[in-house]
């Protein structure tokens, strides 16, 4: 099991540029979950899908986030345009609730600096 | 809002020893419960989970304890070895029934194992 996939692993780029984190999740899962994780703010969600359509994304910082899951393994989350404060390590982890779970499992995550 | 949060932010002990790491939950709706350890540089990796339903599950080495009436959970480590240094999360979530959610995390425990 290749368990959940995250890249780039690492990500530096300058303010205002577009920036884009991909995420597989583990296959048959059917729900798949971003986090991003601070120092001040610990872990939060930022989003959710089920089946692919997005549920929560109350989390979203500000419309310059967005996230997209055009199939069952595959997701994106792009900033557009990136800020310095967005600088952190964003986590992606899925789960197949359908087996009556809610673990869910994380990826190595992403770590971006925007200078 | 309601927050998951910890007691201790850093708990040193002696290899060998027994820890318990503790965590306190504000929201009463919350029906499950999960431990993360997360080592430097990687993400969260599942430890032991429990639902409301239960006081009390048993993994290898590890103990969860979920006391409703004060709204505490713990997570005990027996016999604790230098791999066991890690931050630890506790993360509730609340089952809605119509598929996974996201989880709510702590601020998480830093475990120190002494040689």
């Amino acid at each position: 099991d290749a368990g959940v996939i995250q890249s780039p692993r690492h990500e530096v780029t300058e303010m205002g540029q577009e920036v884009t984190l991909r995420c597989k999740p583990i296959s048959g899962h059917n729900s798949l979950f971003w986090y991003r994780q601070t120092m001040m703010r610990g872990l939060e969600l930022l989003i959710y899908f089920n089946n692919n359509v997005p549920i929560d994304d109350s989390g979203m910082p500000e419309d310059r986030f967005s996230a997209k899951m055009p199939n069952a393994s595959f997701s994106t989350l792009k900033i557009q345009p990136s800020e310095p404060r967005d600088s952190a390590v964003y986590f992606c982890a899925s789960t197949s609730w359908r087996e009556g779970t809610d673990t869910q499992y994380f990826g190595p995550g992403t770590r971006l600096t925007v200078l | 809002g309601e927050s998951v949060g910890l007691h201790l932010p850093t708990l040193s002990v002696q290899e060998g020893d027994n820890s318990i790491i503790n965590c306190a939950y504000s929201n009463s709706a919350s029906d499950y419960f999960i431990w993360y350890k997360q080592e430097s540089g990687k993400g969260p990796q599942f430890i032991i989970d429990i639902r409301s339903n239960m006081d009390k599950r048993q993994g290898q080495r590890v103990t969860v304890l979920l006391n409703k009436t004060v709204k505490h959970l713990s997570l005990q480590i027996a016999a604790t070895q230098p791999g066991d240094s890690a931050v630890y999360f506790c993360a509730e979530n609340i089952n809605s029934g119509g598929g996974a959610d996201g989880l709510t995390f702590g601020k998480g425990t830093h475990l120190i194992i002494q040689p």
